[in-house]
């Protein structure tokens, strides 16, 4: 079974700190890993990762993928109170029916 | 506005009923996937339907059943409801296997079911 565990559960951070959400995987067959974030609503799509070592980037929001450790992490940079939310990490394993394994999210709550 | 609509927004009804949720998916695409949010469990694939016929399932109750029609819409039917089924439940829609970036995965709002 498909497993993926996101750390911390819960951060707490001022404006202007950088974070660094962790998710490690197993999965059988891996395909892909997606970061999304959730404010009180539907997930919204911010990476897919899918080569070892690449790092994507987004204005302030940043991640790599380590195939060989099972592991990617989210950084954000110059937190703002805006970034507060669920970050959700999902993977999707080859096959023809492409449904996400996500992780249980981390909490983020950036203080002005 | 995602382009996956979910009807409705919010649910509240007793133990041992039947509700049924909607989801209208993103035009073109042929793919829904219903998830169940709940506190302590997370985001949970409950079930696919790709162009009318059944995907794959995940941790779906036999209490509960999904279908999709013709006009690509799916409905999710829970039945004999109970407390632990109060959750957020997700539709999300994605064009063919074909598609790379995202998956084309686009989720809904979610509609909010809350079993008293």
């Amino acid at each position: 079974e498909d497993k993926v565990v996101q750390s911390p559960l819960s951060l707490v951070v001022h404006e202007g700190d950088t974070v660094t959400l962790n998710c490690s995987y197993e999965v059988t067959n891996f395909r892909s890993l997606l970061w999304y974030k959730q404010e009180k609503k539907a997930p919204t799509f911010l990476f897919m990762l899918t080569s070892s070592g690449i790092e994507k980037k987004s204005g302030r929001l940043s991640s790599i993928l380590d195939k060989k450790e099972l592991f990617s992490i989210l950084n954000i940079t110059a937190t703002q109170t805006g970034d507060s939310a669920v970050y959700l990490c999902a993977v999707i394993s080859s096959g023809s029916t492409r449904q996400l394994t996500f992780g249980s999210g981390t909490q983020l709550t950036v203080l002005p | 506005d995602s382009g996956v609509t979910q009807t409705p927004k919010h649910l509240i009804t007793a133990t041992g009923q039947r509700v049924t949720l909607r989801c209208s998916p993103r035009s073109g695409d042929l793919s829904v996937y219903w998830y169940q949010q709940s506190l302590d469990q997370g985001l949970q694939f409950l079930i696919q339907y790709y162009n009318g016929e059944e995907r794959a399932k995940g941790n779906i109750l036999e209490r509960f059943s999904a279908q999709q029609f013709p006009d690509l819409h799916s409905e999710l039917n829970l039945s004999s409801l109970e407390l632990g089924d109060s959750a957020l439940y997700f539709c999300a829609s994605s064009v063919s296997p074909s598609a790379t970036l995202n998956y084309g995965y686009t989720f809904g709002s979610g509609t909010r079911l809350t079993v008293v």
